[in-house]
């Protein structure tokens, strides 16, 4: 298994672009999740998903659309990138809502 | 789903015992406690969680008081690779998978 897999590692923006952070999980889990961690803080919950189809947002949802189209698979949107959103993207994922969860090993973007 | 507390930092020396706690006084009877740690610029990393029982793994042991509002991490031999922020999460069975994070407590241990 490669666990959670997000594409690309590093990334540079410039403000108004858009791209799509992409995750990829290979152990049939149903619950996936992104995540957002600026410089010397906690992370925020984006959206989250509870199975293909299905998605909801999270705590800082605005900036973001995802959809989940597949179980394995499940990209997060940057409409029109924004300074602001320079972070740490991390996505995860859970067998089931009970378990522990799986996280990938980040995508760090720069919107300059 | 319930808030916890936790100490801000924590110092603990190599190869001693590591208690983390945690405070979550308003937690309900079907809310889990969660731990995750984050090493440095890594993806947090799961680490056990348990409703009312302790519960030990090859990571850590989690004690969760009889009246289920406080609990603690113990890693039992703590090595440098353990520095990291460590968080206490409370989470509902009912709640659809969704993860909140706080600010974890930093565990430095020292040689």
């Amino acid at each position: 298994n490669a666990g959670v897999t997000q594409t690309p590692k590093f990334q540079v923006l410039k403000t108004g672009q858009s791209m799509t952070l992409q995750c990829a999980q290979d152990m049939n889990h149903e619950y996936m999740s992104w995540y957002r961690q600026d410089p010397g803080m906690g992370l925020r919950l984006i959206h989250y998903s509870v199975g293909a189809g299905i998605t909801d947002q999270g705590e800082v949802p605005n900036g973001y659309n995802v959809s989940r189209s597949t179980t394995e698979d499940f990209p997060l949107r940057l409409l029109s990138a924004a300074p602001s959103q320079t972070s740490v993207y991390f996505c995860a994922s859970s067998y089931t809502k009970d378990l522990g969860y799986t996280f990938g090993s980040g995508t760090r973007l720069t919107v300059v | 789903d319930a808030k916890t507390t936790q100490p801000t930092s924590m110092d603990c020396a190599e190869g001693r015992a590591a208690n983390l706690p945690c405070n979550h006084s308003t937690i309900s009877g079907n809310e889990y406690v969660y731990w995750y740690r984050q090493i440095h610029s890594q993806g947090p990393q799961y680490i056990i969680h348990g409703l009312k029982n302790n519960e030990t793994n090859e990571m850590a042991s989690l004690i969760i008081t009889e009246d289920r509002k406080s609990s603690t991490l113990i890693l039992p031999h703590a090595t440098l690779r353990d520095t990291a922020v460590y968080y206490c999460i409370v989470r509902a069975s009912s709640n659809t998978g969704k993860l909140i994070f706080g600010q974890g407590t930093t565990l430095q241990v020292k040689p």
